[in-house]
């Protein structure tokens, strides 16, 4: 167990909806991070948020947002859903900011099904 | 070109076999090199972390970069039914970058 948490497990969900998806870093990490894992793309970075503030930012779409909250947990949300969100989505967090060697911890991942 | 190339495999080798795996990747600015497991259903967890070119051994497992070449590998010894998860690298550069995954290669290993 990494440590990390994320909920829900498994969304399902229909074209043009909105989602939440939420992560509980392990405890003392302050940077948390966003990926999107799809068979064709592979882990692709989304976005990282470190002690409230975003830091850094990847391949994150207009629709998708994500915000940091004062006990340091992450959510990130999805908007206007098109088949092609349909994706694993995992949470990541570290000690640190994100600086060298400040190892990366993953959750277990939501897994997003848009119909 | 992807920044970073693996070969997704599948690999299936007999228990016992000396696995290998690889990645290749273009950028140079690259310093940081690691390898995640990832079993089915599950997140990634670290297994190998190394700086710069060399080699690094942990256990049955080795890790070796080689930077003038932009290759790195990931060397499973006595490997195990247990050892079958696809295996990810990754890698970034100095400071605050952001992680660059290869697709993962999937690995199964034969009892």
């Amino acid at each position: 167990d990494s440590g990390v948490t994320q909920t829900p497990k498994h969304l399902i969900t229909a074209t043009g909806q909105r989602v939440t998806l939420r992560c509980s870093p392990r405890s003392g990490d302050l940077s948390v991070y966003w990926y999107q894992q799809s068979l064709d793309q592979g882990l692709q970075f989304l976005i990282q948020y470190y002690n409230g503030e975003e830091r850094a930012k990847g391949n994150i779409l207009e629709r998708f947002s994500a915000q940091q909250f004062p006990d340091l947990h992450s959510e990130l949300n999805l908007s206007s859903l098109e088949l092609g969100d349909s994706a694993l989505y995992f949470c990541a967090s570290s000690p640190r900011g994100g600086q060298t060697g400040d190892i990366q911890y993953f959750g277990a991942g939501t897994r997003l099904s848009v119909l | 070109q992807k920044e970073v190339e693996q070969d997704p495999g599948p690999l299936s080798v007999p228990e016992g076999a000396i696995v290998s795996l690889n990645c290749t990747y273009s950028n140079s600015a690259f310093q940081y090199f690691m390898w995640y497991r990832q079993y089915s259903r599950k997140g990634p967890e670290l297994l190998m972390y190394t700086y710069s070119s060399g080699n690094k051994e942990d256990g049955r497992f080795t890790a070796q970069v080689d930077k003038s070449s932009k290759y790195i590998s990931l060397f499973i010894r006595d490997s195990q039914p247990s050892d079958s998860a696809t295996y990810l690298c990754a890698m970034s550069g100095v400071g605050n970058t952001p992680l660059v995954f290869g697709k993962g290669t999937r690995l199964s290993v034969i009892a």
